[in-house]
């Protein structure tokens, strides 16, 4: 059964802290997205790779967040420093684009920064 | 960032109930896609709309795709207790080359259930 398969699930961290998140998208899709969930904003996007290559990621803080694929296995976001309005469920979802895209997503990493 | 506007936001219903709630936006898509979202989980797919004025059902669900491209509806038939959850639209435009966008997703219905 293909999932996107996120860690660490949980997360609590202190402020200033770095935090890196993982996303393992389904095997054959060329296109990765992060996405930030919380209550006031709903889902938020924050940035997209298609090919592992970065398309959009102005939904991103860029002093504090960076995002990347190392390989089409593996895509990462990083947050550092860690600041408590960072405190979200942040999803990664993948999708195969052929004109559509149907993004298929992860069970998501809660984040919570004290 | 841009986001759709779903109504209603939240709904008590009977179990055995039919279900209708709506999406709009003020720019057109080409795409519409439902999901639902469970307590603790991410969003999975429901249903995806591609051209304007399709209706699609899957199982108890149907949903349709606005003839002005600018909205959509899902509607549950008889209502049961798991479907309970939070349901979000999502619209995508393709771009000049013709491959998809991102999505932006709705602001969710909230559906709790009720014996």
């Amino acid at each position: 059964d293909a999932r996107v398969t996120q860690t660490p699930r949980h997360k609590v961290t202190e402020m200033g802290q770095e935090v890196t998140m993982r996303c393992q998208p389904i095997l054959g899709h060329n296109t990765v997205f992060w996405y930030r969930q919380t209550m006031m904003q709903g889902l938020e996007l924050l940035a997209y790779f298609r090919n592992r290559a970065p398309l959009d990621d102005s939904g991103m803080p860029k002093d504090r967040f960076s995002a990347e694929m190392p390989d089409a296995t593996l895509a990462t976001l990083k947050i550092q420093p860690s600041e408590p309005r960072d405190s979200a469920v942040y999803f990664c979802a993948s999708g195969l684009v052929l004109g559509v895209s149907e993004a298929f997503f992860g069970q998501g990493t809660r984040l919570t920064v004290v | 960032g841009q986001q759709l506007n779903q109504s209603p936001q939240s709904m008590f219903i009977q179990e055995g109930e039919d279900v209708s709630m709506n999406c709009t936006s003020s720019s057109i898509f080409n795409t519409w896609l439902w999901y639902k979202q469970d307590p603790g989980e991410g969003p999975v797919l429901l249903i995806a709309l591609y051209k304007a004025g399709e209706l699609t059902s899957n199982g108890r669900l149907t949903a349709q795709f606005g003839i002005t491209r600018k909205d959509s509806f899902l509607n549950i038939s008889a209502s049961i207790p798991s479907d309970v959850g939070i349901y979000f639209c999502a619209g995508q435009l393709k771009s000049r080359a013709g491959t998809a966008s991102k999505l932006t997703f709705g602001t969710g219905t909230r559906l709790q259930v009720t014996l």
